[in-house]
């Protein structure tokens, strides 16, 4: 059962427009949420968090909105450019000591369009 | 500063075969984890290292997987017999959490295994 939704297999924007990449999660527990960015042949690269005591967090053209109530998260990119043509994707991890494991969503594939 | 590097980057062998992937984390993290991706499924945990101990090893899956970071460095995980659902992309992640919410894991390019 996925506990890290990205139901959007693929977007495409038009560059400069704005570009929202969905998730949603079923786990109580997670309390940490990170958006990841990945090319072909690499490594998923960190882009922004977000702690679920906040409901928003900015950085640049990239800002992730958190709505505890609904288990779901959004990730904006404005303005869109080329180079933000990759793979996200979302994670989650829980609360509490110990291990603070990823659970990863299946990726949004964004697509922007000169 | 260097990031997380991984060895071999591909790696072909037969089924029944061994298999050892390595991983560098960045300097001074003192969390290492290791991550899977299966053709068209999502990226999953397998086990996390603090140090040299391992923390959680709750995603391994099943006893042909060993994992070890002997000095808290450098991580191996070591495939034997491999089968061939075993192929995929293995990805190594480490962090050095200041604090709770300012922990983020950093992942390395991943080595491409393919059983045969």
């Amino acid at each position: 059962d996925q506990q890290v939704k990205q139901n959007s297999p693929s977007l495409s924007v038009q560059e400069g427009r704005i570009s929202i990449l969905n998730c949603d999660y079923t786990n109580s527990m997670f309390d940490y949420f990170l958006w990841y960015k990945k090319y072909p042949a690499e490594g998923p690269t960190f882009l922004i968090s977000i702690s679920s005591i906040k409901d928003k967090n900015e950085d640049g053209r990239f800002t992730v909105f958190l709505n505890k109530s609904a288990k779901h998260l959004s990730l904006h990119i404005v303005p869109s450019q080329p180079g933000d043509s990759a793979v996200y994707f979302c994670a989650a991890s829980p609360s509490g000591a110990g291990s603070y494991q990823l659970t990863f969503g299946k990726g949004t594939k964004l697509s922007v369009i000169p | 500063e260097a990031g997380v590097t991984q060895f071999p980057s591909h790696s072909v062998i037969e089924k029944g075969q061994t298999v050892t992937l390595r991983c560098d984390p960045i300097s001074g993290h003192d969390n290492l984890y290791w991550y899977r991706r299966v053709m068209g499924k999502e990226i999953k945990f397998l086990l996390h290292f603090v140090k040299e101990s391992k923390q959680d090893e709750s995603g391994m899956p099943n006893n042909r997987f060993l994992a070890e970071r002997t000095g808290g460095t450098y991580s191996t995980l070591k495939v034997q017999p491999a089968e061939l659902e075993d192929s995929g992309v293995y990805f190594c992640a480490s962090s050095h959490p200041v604090s709770r919410d300012r922990e983020t894991q950093y992942f390395g390019p991943g080595t491409r295994l393919l059983v045969l």
